[in-house]
């Protein structure tokens, strides 16, 4: 069994577009993230929640929403999409939000803004 | 965030140990040290982290200066699945917790 799985793992859209992104965990944990690496290849978080509720929100743009309807999923709403959104979008999880345990990521979403 | 240093790149040869350096001098009392590995066209993957104590696990070990001031990441015998880009990460045993990636080190295991 997948422990964090992500769908889609590709989405090509175009500029303007609305597009959301799925995310679930099933290892029990309390902590979800959704993290951003852009095409230098370089890995930033944009989120947190911690038992649904958003505890780090990194100066990301309000076109992306978060929502956390149970502990399990985590999703990643998009608005406007611009192409500056392209990247690989990482959702992870972790059994909570204190830095002594490690965190779990998933395969990853391509997301391609034409 | 605390900052880490880390060799940009390093070789190691096949079924060799493979010794992975970190610096993190400005490391306060209350941050773990965290490895985490990504190989090509995957999402990251935790390797082992630790508080001051060395460390060993499956996959690899954790060794820890005693001034907390750098640490050394160690694969006994390098497999070339092993290749890939390997980040240390200070994270604060206080609470909003997240991985703050560096460029990390992009290790090439020979065959």
């Amino acid at each position: 069994d997948t422990a964090v799985s992500q769908t889609p793992k590709y989405l090509v859209t175009q500029m303007g577009n609305d597009k959301s992104i799925k995310c679930e965990q099933n290892l029990g944990h309390d902590t979800m993230y959704w993290y951003k690496q852009d095409s230098k290849k370089f890995l930033k978080i944009m989120f947190s929640y911690n038992n649904k509720e958003l505890i780090i929100n990194e100066t990301v743009p309000n076109r992306f929403s978060p929502k956390s309807p149970d502990k399990a999923h985590l999703n990643l709403h998009i608005n406007s999409l611009e192409l500056g959104d392209s990247a690989v979008y990482f959702c992870a999880s972790s059994p909570h939000h204190r830095g002594q345990r490690e965190q779990y990521f998933g395969p990853g979403t391509r997301l391609t803004v034409t | 965030d605390a900052k880490t240093t880390q060799p940009n790149s390093m070789e190691s040869n096949e079924e060799e140990p493979v010794h992975l350096p970190c610096n993190h001098s400005t490391i306060s009392g209350t941050d773990y040290i965290h490895w985490y590995r990504q190989l090509p066209s995957q999402g990251p993957e935790y390797v082992i982290h630790g508080l001051t104590s060395n460390v060993n696990n499956r996959m690899a070990s954790l060794a820890i200066a005693e001034d907390r001031k750098s640490s050394t990441l160690i694969l006994h015998r390098a497999t070339l699945r092993d290749a890939a880009v390997y980040y240390c990460i200070l994270a604060s045993g206080g609470s909003n917790y997240k991985l703050t990636f560096g460029k990390g080190t992009l290790l090439t295991v020979n065959p």
